[in-house]
């Protein structure tokens, strides 16, 4: 079935730092990808998306880009701040299934 | 708009114990989820509605009940509590249109099974 790979955490990283976080999935089809983002005590919110191939999704400074070939769809940020702490899903809308296939999610921690 | 609301948000029961966690949304999305969130392992999909009448089961439906009689709502029935069962509880709605679908997600419940 549909599934979604995530690297584990933590990743702490010093402000500024330059941050990846990858992120492979197995899917039948073509799904949408997206990362979602949870900061300490609430839920998830979307951070970006893309929906096919090459596209590149961003915002507040994050970058991804579906690589069909590859299977990937890495988060990156040039310059992290420490507002970026949180924990960060990388997920699949099954469209056979209806439902959004997480990863295991990621935590960040950036330190000043 | 409220978007996605749940209640309570934090909830101790007794093992063997029913209840029900309230989810609502004001977006008229025809698709709304609810997952369980526990450490290490991401969010799991428990049941989930693509419309008012219509639901079904997700990776972990065991031991939880829904039904969708609204638009609006969409209520997760805990029969009888146990402690395997503690965890955080998300709601979420969308909507249906193609594959593009954005999730939006309720805040959570924290419920805790002694």
């Amino acid at each position: 079935g549909d599934s979604v790979t995530q690297m584990e955490g933590p990743v702490t990283l010093s402000e500024e730092a330059f941050l990846t976080i990858n992120c492979t999935y197995t899917a039948t089809g073509y799904p949408s990808l997206f990362w979602y983002v949870q900061y300490p005590g609430e839920g998830l919110q979307l951070l970006l998306k893309a929906t096919k191939a090459d596209d590149k999704g961003s915002n507040k400074g994050f970058e991804a880009t579906y690589r069909k070939e590859t299977t990937s769809f890495h988060l990156e940020k040039g310059s992290v701040q420490v507002s970026d702490s949180a924990v960060y899903f990388c997920a699949l809308f099954s469209g056979g299934y209806n439902k959004l296939i997480f990863g295991a999610g990621t935590r960040l921690a950036v330190h000043p | 708009n409220a978007g996605v609301t749940q209640t309570p948000k934090f909830q101790v029961l007794k093992t063997g114990q029913s209840m029900t966690l309230q989810c609502a949304q004001d977006m008229n999305h025809e698709y709304m989820s609810w997952y369980r969130q526990d450490p290490g392992m991401g969010l799991r999909l428990i049941h989930y509605s693509v419309g008012a009448g219509i639901t079904d089961q997700g990776e972990v439906p065991n031991g939880y009940n829904v039904s969708r009689s609204t638009t609006e709502d969409f209520p997760l029935r805990l029969l009888s509590a146990a402690p395997s069962q503690t965890s955080v509880y998300f709601c979420a709605s969308s909507d249906l249109a193609g594959s593009y679908n954005e999730q939006f997600f309720g805040p959570g419940t924290r419920l805790t099974v002694l």
